[in-house]
């Protein structure tokens, strides 16, 4: 089955703590992203890569990190977390970029504390 | 910089009723736009795909409208179903900027049976 998994499902965490939450697609999708979805703010680009080896910034990048060293997987590292990260976050991926039909994984909740 | 506003935030409908969502953008020079349905604590699923040439996609009981010119886009959704209850996203790709999607807040439908 074609999907975007996403791992773990819900954290709590505290300041500071480094974690890594994975991202994994079977599709051989060249495009992956993160985005964080808040109340009122809607969802928002954290970061995308258009290929192995090649990411790029979105509109809120700040805290986060970000690696594509093979196709199918880009994990989303906090290096520092901090409250202001607890968030709902997705992965997706497409075919070959924003124009394509963009899949999403099931979401991971996030809470820092 | 591209804005996405989907009015009104959440409506309700009785069950057999057709529903019609309105997603407007600010900038008509887009490659794409996307419909998605996401349900609570889930993911995104996309509905429909309109490329900038295209007028419309239909899907079943869905059917997505564009009209670039007037920065608009509708998705009807005929004899609605409880289980058509869900969140809908509106979602534009711009031809500038960091290769993203930029969202609106969704429309948040609740079909009463």
């Amino acid at each position: 089955e074609a999907q975007v998994t996403q791992n773990p499902r819900y954290l709590i965490t505290v300041t500071g703590k480094k974690l890594t939450v994975t991202c994994s697609q079977n599709m051989n999708h060249e495009y992956m992203s993160w985005y964080r979805q808040d109340p009122g703010l809607g969802l928002r680009q954290i970061y995308y890569s258009m290929n192995v080896e090649v990411t790029d910034k979105g509109d809120v990048p700040e805290g986060y990190k970000v690696s594509r060293k093979e196709k199918r997987n880009f994990p989303l590292i906090l290096e520092s977390p901090s409250p202001n990260q607890t968030s709902l976050y997705f992965c997706a991926s497409s075919s070959s970029g924003s124009a394509d039909t963009q899949y999403f994984g099931p979401g991971t909740r996030l809470t820092v504390l | 910089k591209q804005e996405v506003t989907q009015i009104p935030a959440a409506l309700s409908v009785p069950e057999g009723e057709n529903l019609v969502l309105n997603c407007s953008f600010t900038d008509s020079a887009i490659y794409n736009l996307q419909w998605f349905r996401q349900d609570p604590g889930k993911g995104l699923t996309s509905l429909l795909l309109i490329q900038s040439s295209q007028r419309e996609q239909t899907s079943g009981r869905l059917n997505a409208s564009l009209d670039k010119s007037s920065g608009r886009s509708t998705l009807y959704i005929a004899a609605s179903q409880p289980g058509d209850s869900a969140t809908y996203l509106c979602a534009v790709f711009s031809p500038y900027g960091n290769n993203r999607l930029a969202f609106g807040k969704g429309n948040q439908v609740v079909v009463i049976p």
